[in-house]
C-alpha cells in the first residue's frame, strides 16, 4: 500500500539527547513537510522540501534540523538546542509544492522528555 | 491576531443534531482552503476542500465567504462517528504554505 510512514510511534529523550524522527513515503511525492502539534493547538510547519536535496525553515525551525537526501526520506533531528521538544510529530507530503494538493499526513511520532 | 481563528468548542450535540463550526482567516490573499478531521491522538485526515460556489459532500456542507474571510462546516444529522476535532486550514502565501486552525473539537452524543 502507499503511504507515508513515521517512526517511532513514541520516542523518550533525555536532557542534551539529539534525536531523530524518521518519515518514508512510497506516493512518488516531490514535497514533504515536518509539523509539530501540542495539545489543543494546530499544526505549526518546522520544515519544508520541494525537492531533493533541498529544504526551507518553517515558522519555528529553531532547534531542528533536517535533510533530503533521497526524494522518498525527510528525517527530522530534534537537537538539544529545543528546549522544550515535547510534542505531537507529524510528517506530510503533497505530490507538487504548494499546489492544489491534498497533504498527506503519516501517523505521527509522540516525542517525551525524561 | 491569529491567522486562522476557529471556536474551541467543545462542541457536544445529540445524534441527529445538525451543527456548524466557523472559521475566519487573517490574509485576504489566500488562496485555498480546506477542512481537515482529526481524531484523538490520531494524524489529520481530509474531509473537504472549500469552494467559493460553496460545495457538499453527504451530510457535510463547506461554505466560503471570501468578502468576510470566513469559512464554514455544516454537519447534518450527526452520527457518533463524526466525533473528533475539526480543523480548518488555508494555503496563502508566495510559498503557498498551509496554515492550521487550532481545531473545533465535536463530540455526538447517543
Amino acid at each position: 500500500d502507499g503511504g507515508i510512514t513515521q517512526s517511532p510511534k513514541y520516542l523518550f529523550r533525555k536532557e542534551g539527547q539529539n534525536v531523530t524522527l524518521s518519515c518514508e513515503q512510497n506516493l512518488n511525492h516531490d514535497a514533504m513537510y515536518w509539523y509539530r502539534q501540542d495539545p489543543g493547538q494546530g499544526l505549526r510547519l518546522i520544515y519544508y522540501s520541494q525537492i531533493v536535496n533541498d529544504f526551507q525553515k518553517g515558522d519555528i525551525a529553531e532547534g531542528y534540523s533536517v535533510s533530503r537526501e533521497k526524494k522518498e526520506s525527510f528525517p527530522l533531528t530534534v537537537t538539544s538546542a529545543q528546549k522544550n521538544p515535547t510534542a505531537f510529530y507529524l510528517c506530510a507530503s503533497t505530490r507538487a509544492a504548494g499546489g492544489q494538493e491534498t497533504q498527506y499526513f503519516g501517523p505521527g511520532t509522540r516525542l517525551l522528555v525524561l | 491576531r491569529k491567522e486562522v481563528e476557529q471556536d474551541p468548542g467543545p462542541f457536544n450535540v445529540p445524534e441527529g443534531a445538525t451543527v456548524a463550526f466557523n472559521c475566519t482567516y487573517s490574509n485576504s490573499a489566500s488562496q485555498s482552503f480546506f477542512w481537515y478531521r482529526q481524531d484523538c491522538r490520531k494524524e489529520p485526515k481530509l474531509l473537504m476542500s472549500v469552494y467559493s460556489s460553496g460545495n457538499e459532500d453527504g451530510r457535510f456542507t463547506a461554505q466560503l465567504n471570501r468578502a468576510s474571510q470566513y469559512i464554514s462546516l455544516l454537519i447534518r444529522d450527526s452520527k457518533l462517528s463524526d466525533s473528533a476535532t475539526y480543523l480548518c486550514v488555508v494555503l496563502s502565501g508566495s510559498a503557498r504554505q498551509l496554515t492550521f486552525g487550532s481545531g473545533t473539537q465535536l463530540t455526538v452524543l447517543p
